[in-house]
């Protein structure tokens, strides 16, 4: 099946600062999602992003398809943004069985 | 984003008994609802998936029998742990999607600990 690796799997970060994460897959793919997942367990969607860029607030996607990558960037981040970050893609020859990436945990200090 | 509810958020039980737990799609009717688990530090694996009136799909490795899925309507799928044992303490994930939705949304999860 598909491979999903993420990196950074761990990152330290104090508030104010800027990050990127990135997630590459090894297979084509027709959709992306990324995920939070808060302290208490909760995933929070955060981008549907099948190809190109988006940006909510502090934070953006962009991905490549392509090239077999989704990166997420995370700017002036807060102790909220703590948590882990995950993305996932789809299974080969599925829409909808979700294969999640090995996520990325992320600690915002002050 | 649309609503997914998990009830109960935690549950303790004793060896040998069965634990329900129950997802709801609370705004929109979702005809496909998925099962995952995580182990502590680790990612999310599929466990099964469930759609509205049919019975569930289960991965490989996963025990049917121990597992029971039910997807009764738009809105409701449940899972039951029988006879559970302390090597299916876990944090069990539902998500919803379907009706034209390429995204899943997420409940809160149930941490279950067997003693």
């Amino acid at each position: 099946g598909i491979q999903v690796e993420q990196s950074p799997p761990d990152l330290i970060l104090q508030e104010g600062a800027n990050s990127t994460l990135r997630c590459n897959f090894s297979d084509s793919v027709n959709n992306l999602q990324w995920f939070h997942q808060n302290p208490w367990g909760q995933l929070i969607n955060l981008f549907y992003i099948p190809s190109g860029t988006k940006q909510n607030g502090r934070l953006s996607a962009t991905t490549v398809a392509t090239e077999r990558y989704s990166l997420l960037y995370i700017s002036s981040s807060q102790t909220t943004d703590s948590g882990v970050y995950f993305c996932a893609v789809p299974w080969t020859g599925t829409a909808s069985k979700l294969t999640f990436g090995t996520g990325t945990r992320l600690q915002v200090t002050l | 984003g649309a609503v997914v509810s998990q009830h109960p958020s935690r549950v303790i039980c004793k060896s040998g008994t069965s634990v329900k737990i129950e997802c709801r799609s609370l705004d929109f009717q979702a005809t496909t609802m998925f099962w995952y688990r995580q182990f502590p530090k680790q990612s999310l694996m599929l466990m099964a998936t469930s759609n509205e009136g049919s019975k569930a799909t289960y991965e490989q490795g996963v025990e049917k029998d121990k597992f029971l899925i039910n997807h009764a309507s738009l809105t409701l799928s449940t899972l039951t742990v029988t006879s559970a044992h302390p090597e299916d303490s876990s944090f069990y994930i539902c998500s919803a999607g379907g009706q034209g939705r390429h995204e899943q949304f997420f409940g809160p999860g149930t941490r279950l600990t067997v003693l």
